[in-house]
């Protein structure tokens, strides 16, 4: 079965310091990636996605993530944080097998992001 | 656009009591997911529908868990009887693919049901 492991629970970062979110996944097909965010008392929304094509995908809020397909990883980054994204994020999978039931995701456990002033 | 609705928000139940969740889609989605996620991991995929047909139910608890989606639009989730380990909180997600053999799409996820079994 495929996971998701997201290797940073917490962190804490200064305003206008980089983020950089790990995300590896283990399958070895044709995969689908996403970073949904979580924002304090909100429900879950869509960062960005990676289908296909370039593989350095730009999200909201001045997000990108870059797929590594040789090192099975989809990596979240944003140059400069602001307080404002102060959030969990989460990195889920879809396999995208040719199988019934496909559109299935698989998400990491989730990386915590305290934002300070 | 109206986003995934669902209620309650918030659910307080002792074990061995039943429970009930509901979910409506955004409108025109045919593929509809309830997912399961446990303070401090992420969301786990319970069961999904396309229309009113299941497509995977291999991580549902059948024992305890049933749903339903009548009509191929709302749903609903049921829990009987709970138990401790079930406290959690409950996602609904749509999308708006078949979800069929190769296909994928974005799943837009409601704002959840929090349940504490005491």
């Amino acid at each position: 079965a495929q996971s998701v492991s997201q290797h940073n629970h917490h962190v804490i970062l200064s305003e206008a310091a980089s983020l950089e979110l790990g995300c590896n996944y283990s399958y070895g097909g044709t995969v689908n990636l996403f970073w949904y965010v979580q924002y304090p008392g909100q429900h879950l929304q869509l960062l960005l996605k990676y289908f296909s094509g370039d593989p350095l995908v730009k999200g909201i809020k001045g997000f990108e993530a870059e797929f590594i397909k040789s090192k099975f990883s989809f990596n979240l980054r944003k140059p400069s944080v602001q307080w404002s994204d102060t959030a969990e994020y989460f990195c889920a999978v879809n396999p995208n097998i040719l199988t019934g039931g496909g559109n299935k995701l698989t998400f990491g456990t989730g990386t915590q992001l305290k934002v300070e002033l | 656009e109206a986003g995934v609705a669902q209620s309650p928000r918030y659910k307080i139940i002792e074990k061995r009591q039943s429970v009930a969740f509901w979910c409506n889609p955004i409108s025109g989605h045919a593929t509809l997911y309830w997912y399961q996620q446990i303070l401090g991991q992420g969301p786990k995929l319970l069961i999904q529908f396309q229309n009113n047909g299941v497509v995977d139910d291999s991580q549902l608890p059948k024992d305890r868990f049933s749903a339903e989606r009548l009509k191929g639009v709302d749903s609903t989730l049921k829990i009987q009887p709970a138990k401790l380990e079930d406290s959690a909180v409950y996602l609904c997600a749509s999308s708006p693919v078949r979800g069929g053999r190769g296909l994928t799409d974005t799943q837009y996820f409601g704002p959840g049901t929090r349940l504490t079994v005491l």
